[in-house]
């Protein structure tokens, strides 16, 4: 079981421009969560998908987007991106309502 | 408005001591927290966890413990290795979101 993976590792952006992250779940999970985790901070809340819908949402703007796929796996979209977008973007896999196991994230620069 | 605070940014505890890693929230309706550790380039790995009904949790080396009166929880740690030294969240639950705390890393010393 490869368990959660996220592409790219790392990547760097430009102000203004857009990024795509990707997600696979764990073997089995359903529901895939979205954290960004900010140099010095916790991981935030960003969104949950299940069953290809928005199941939950956190405290971002609309500029963060995310689609899951028939298969689970699951997309970050930003756009417009602000110096303040820079951080550790997390995804995590679970069943709904489940232990969530988080992947290894990507580790996204603007400048 | 940080809902789980974790005050102290580090930690170092010598090895084979017991560390203690301290919690406060504000919010009366989280119904559990748990508790992760992170390594650098890995993501958050599940420790314990400890029901908002219970007041200790205890899974081998590690022990949670909830002072619901106080919002207050702590885990421990003993003894504590080399291999423990990382980032550990404190984190709670609402509606199946994870709230985490800023973390505390912990330097394990030789």
């Amino acid at each position: 079981d490869a368990g959660v993976t996220q592409s790219p590792t790392h990547l760097i952006k430009t102000r203004g421009q857009q990024v795509t992250l990707r997600c696979s779940p764990k073997s089995g999970h359903d529901t895939v969560s979205w954290y960004q985790q900010a140099l010095g901070q916790g991981p935030q809340f960003i969104f949950q998908y299940y069953e290809e819908e928005e199941r939950q949402r956190g405290n971002f703007p609309d500029r963060f987007s995310g689609h899951q796929f028939p298969n689970y796996s699951s997309e970050l979209n930003v756009n417009a991106l602000l110096l303040g977008d820079s951080a550790l973007y997390l995804c995590a896999s679970s069943l709904v309502e489940g232990e969530q196991f988080f992947g290894p994230g990507t580790r996204l620069t603007v400048l | 408005d940080q809902q789980v605070k974790q005050n102290s940014p580090s930690l170092s505890v010598q090895e084979g001591r017991i560390s203690i890693l301290n919690c406060d929230y504000t919010n009366s309706m989280f119904d559990y927290f748990l508790w992760y550790k992170k390594y650098p380039a890995e993501g958050p790995t599940f420790l314990i966890s400890i029901s908002s009904i219970k007041d200790k949790n205890e899974d081998g080396r590690f022990t949670v413990f909830l002072n619901k009166s106080a919002k207050h929880l702590s885990l421990h740690i003993v003894p504590s290795q080399p291999g423990d030294s990382a980032v550990y969240f404190c984190a709670a639950t609402e509606d199946d979101k994870i709230i985490f705390g800023k973390g505390t890393r912990l330097h394990i010393l030789p």
